[in-house]
């Protein structure tokens, strides 16, 4: 069964600083992964995602995120954090096969202060 | 202009009543889904429609039923409410099931509390 591991409940960063949000995955074939965010009282918004190719992904808002196979990781970065980044990320994997099902990871709370 | 859009916003009511979420997108895709995001901020999928049709139901208790008149909507109505059916109901779409570069766009959320 395919599933993501969040190991970080909350990331703290200071503005101008780079971050990074961890993510590791477990899946039985190549993996498709996304990366999700959620301000607070909003639904989530997409932010980038690895399907195939390069292993660097470019996303939404200055994001981007780096696929390693050999460490099933997918962790997402930023060069210059901003307070306006502060929310709730997500990470998520949908495995070849199991149709259009996202398994999410437990969320990563991104706090960026000044 | 909303892509994903869901009513109500927010929904209070008494243990044991039924209550309809309604979801509509406007984008021109396929399927649909709902998610249940529990008050820890973990989000799981329940069901997915394709074009009308179920093709995924994970597990839900039968209170919950899904309904997709067409497939630009998708509506989830939960029978005799439960202390633990509060939460935030997310509905999503995307253009095809199962199509590798498919991605799924969120709606705002319903916030539904059982009293």
């Amino acid at each position: 069964a395919q599933s993501v591991a969040q190991p970080e409940d909350q990331v703290n960063v200071a503005e101008g600083n780079p971050l990074t949000v961890k993510c590791t995955y477990s899946v039985s074939g190549n993996p498709y992964l996304f990366w999700y965010v959620q301000y607070p009282n909003r639904g989530l918004q997409f932010l980038l995602k690895y399907i195939t190719g390069d292993n660097l992904v470019k996303g939404s808002y200055g994001f981007e995120a780096e696929f390693n196979k050999s460490q099933t990781s997918f962790h997402l970065k930023k060069p210059s954090a901003l307070v306006s980044d502060s929310a709730l990320y997500f990470c998520a994997v949908r495995e070849p096969g199991g149709g259009n099902k996202l398994t999410f990871g437990t969320g990563t709370q991104l706090k960026v202060e000044l | 202009d909303t892509a994903v859009s869901q009513t109500p916003k927010y929904l209070v009511t008494q243990m044991g009543n039924d209550k309809s979420i309604k979801c509509e997108q406007n984008l021109g895709h396929d399927t649909m889904y709902w998610y249940k995001q529990d008050s820890k901020k973990f989000l799981k999928i329940m069901f997915s429609y394709n074009n009308k049709e179920l093709i995924i139901n994970e597990t839900v208790p039968n209170r919950f039923s899904p309904k997709s008149p067409d497939k630009a909507h998708l509506n989830l109505h939960i029978n005799s409410l439960e202390l633990g059916d509060s939460a935030v109901y997310f509905c999503a779409s995307s253009q095809l099931a199962g199509g590798i570069t498919d991605t799924q766009y969120f709606g705002p959320g319903t916030r539904l509390t059982v009293l």
